[in-house]
């Protein structure tokens, strides 16, 4: 089946640093999704990408949808404490078909 | 606006005991809706979803069950809960499939 295959796993940076993730398949999507969950809570979407090569920032957010289809990143700069969660991608091959997740990113912020 | 709810927020419950939870849209009509389940604060994984009333496809065969008596209803059930089945259940719901869910806040189920 499809997978997003997410990177890293877990992050440890201190407050003020860039943060860089990202989430890779061997399928095309033509929808990339990024959601935040805080603890404790349901994921919330952060961002959506709907054309290759599309780059869209929320705040300090940016995300990117890669050229060739079959990867996206997020970036978050000058990190906060709040910016603590897991971040997840999500893609959808078509219209029609149901998102896939990556297995998330779990950051964590020392002030 | 369209909102979702999902409780009881947390939920501990012994072996073999039963289970229901429900989830509730607001402000829609024939949404998309969606259970997930989220172990050990990683990954999504889908166990069931509903694009109308009385339709219900899993994704993975398991303990649970899920139906939608209404529109805008959707309830995960368990006859007898296993260890196995402790996470954070997570509910959602969409206009169109696949596309921009938004999450309920999420049941923690402990069995114990």
């Amino acid at each position: 089946g499809q997978q997003l295959n997410q990177s890293p796993q877990s992050m440890f940076i201190q407050e003020g640093e860039d943060v860089s993730m990202n989430c890779t398949s061997s399928s095309i999507f033509n929808t990339w999704l990024w959601y935040k969950q805080d603890p404790g809570e349901g994921p919330v979407l952060l961002i959506a990408l709907y054309k290759a090569g599309e780059l869209t920032s929320n705040g300090r957010l940016t995300a990117q949808f890669g050229i060739t289809r079959k990867d996206s990143f997020l970036n978050i700069s000058a990190s906060i404490p709040s910016d603590v969660g897991i971040y997840f991608c999500a893609g959808r091959r078509n219209a029609g078909n149901m998102l896939t997740f990556g297995g998330g990113t779990r950051l964590m912020v020392k002030p | 606006s369209q909102t979702i709810h999902q409780w009881p927020a947390t939920l501990v419950q012994p072996v073999g005991s039963p289970l229901s939870l429900e989830c509730t849209v607001e402000g829609t009509s024939n949404p998309n809706l969606y259970w997930y389940r989220q172990a050990a604060g990683r990954g999504l994984q889908l166990l069931f979803y509903s694009v109308g009333i009385g339709q219900i496809s899993s994704e993975v065969p398991q303990n649970l069950s899920a139906s939608r008596p209404q529109d805008r209803q959707f309830i995960l059930s368990s006859k007898k809960l296993l260890l196995s089945d402790s996470g954070f259940y997570l509910c959602a719901w969409s206009e169109t499939v696949g596309y921009g869910y938004t999450f309920g806040s999420g049941t923690r189920l402990t069995v114990v």
